[in-house]
């Protein structure tokens, strides 16, 4: 069966430091990836998404960059927090043959 | 572009009440509809979908939503509330890139013992 892990599932980092979130999918090949953001009073947001290793697409602006360096592995990355940045981040994969998407656990990220 | 709203960001029911969580929907194609739950400090879980066919999609825990086109609307409802049916639900529409996911802003459900 398939699963998708997300690590860490909190982090508490201080405003102008790295940030790199990690998503990995096993039991299946090739899904498209995705990564979403959960903010305070603001609903799930697409963030970026994959539909091959280094086919990565934006869907709004921001401080945040993504890379998919292996079939089943999307990370998220950012060279310098704001505090904005704070927020429940959630991976989520699917397949060509279904609709549905699949949600890792979530990083809770604090920025300080 | 495609859009959700979510009606009601908290609604309160006792345990044993119908349970009716309202969304409607904005697509200019034939819309690909879900209904997610999620708990607290964990990912989203797939409740039901609507794709194509039978406009009352049952899924699971006993929920049930029903497409209606003419209203643009795809309301989430149980018979009876449980406990543990209190959680944060998601409405949402294929929009996105990729097939990626619109969602509405998500609606606690209280349930009152």
């Amino acid at each position: 069966s398939q699963t998708i892990h997300q690590w860490p599932a909190t982090l508490v980092q201080p405003v102008g430091s790295p940030l790199s979130l990690e998503c990995t999918v096993e039991g299946t090949s090739n899904p498209n990836l995705y990564w979403y953001r959960q903010a305070a009073g603001r609903g799930l947001q697409l963030l970026f998404y994959s539909v091959g290793i280094g086919q990565i697409s934006s869907e709004v602006p921001q401080n945040l960059s993504a890379s998919r360096p292996q079939d089943r592995q999307f990370i998220l990355s950012s060279k310098k927090l704001l505090l904005s940045d704070s927020g429940f981040y959630l991976c989520a994969w699917s397949s060509l043959r279904t609709d549905i998407q699949y949600f890792g656990a979530g990083t809770r990220l604090s920025v300080l | 572009a495609q859009s959700v709203t979510q009606l009601g960001s908290h609604v309160s029911v006792s345990e044993g009440a119908l349970v009716l969580l309202r969304c409607n929907y904005s697509s200019s194609v034939p819309p690909y509809l879900f209904w997610y739950v999620q708990y607290p400090n964990q990912g989203l879980q797939l409740l039901l979908k609507y794709t194509t066919g039978a406009t009352l999609v049952k899924g699971i825990n006993g929920f049930e939503a029903e497409f209606k086109k003419s209203e643009t609307s795809f309301h989430l409802t149980k018979p009876s509330a449980h406990m543990s049916d209190a959680a944060e639900y998601f409405c949402a529409v294929v929009g996105g890139g990729a097939d990626g996911l619109t969602f509405g802003k998500g609606t606690h459900l209280i349930i009152q013992p």
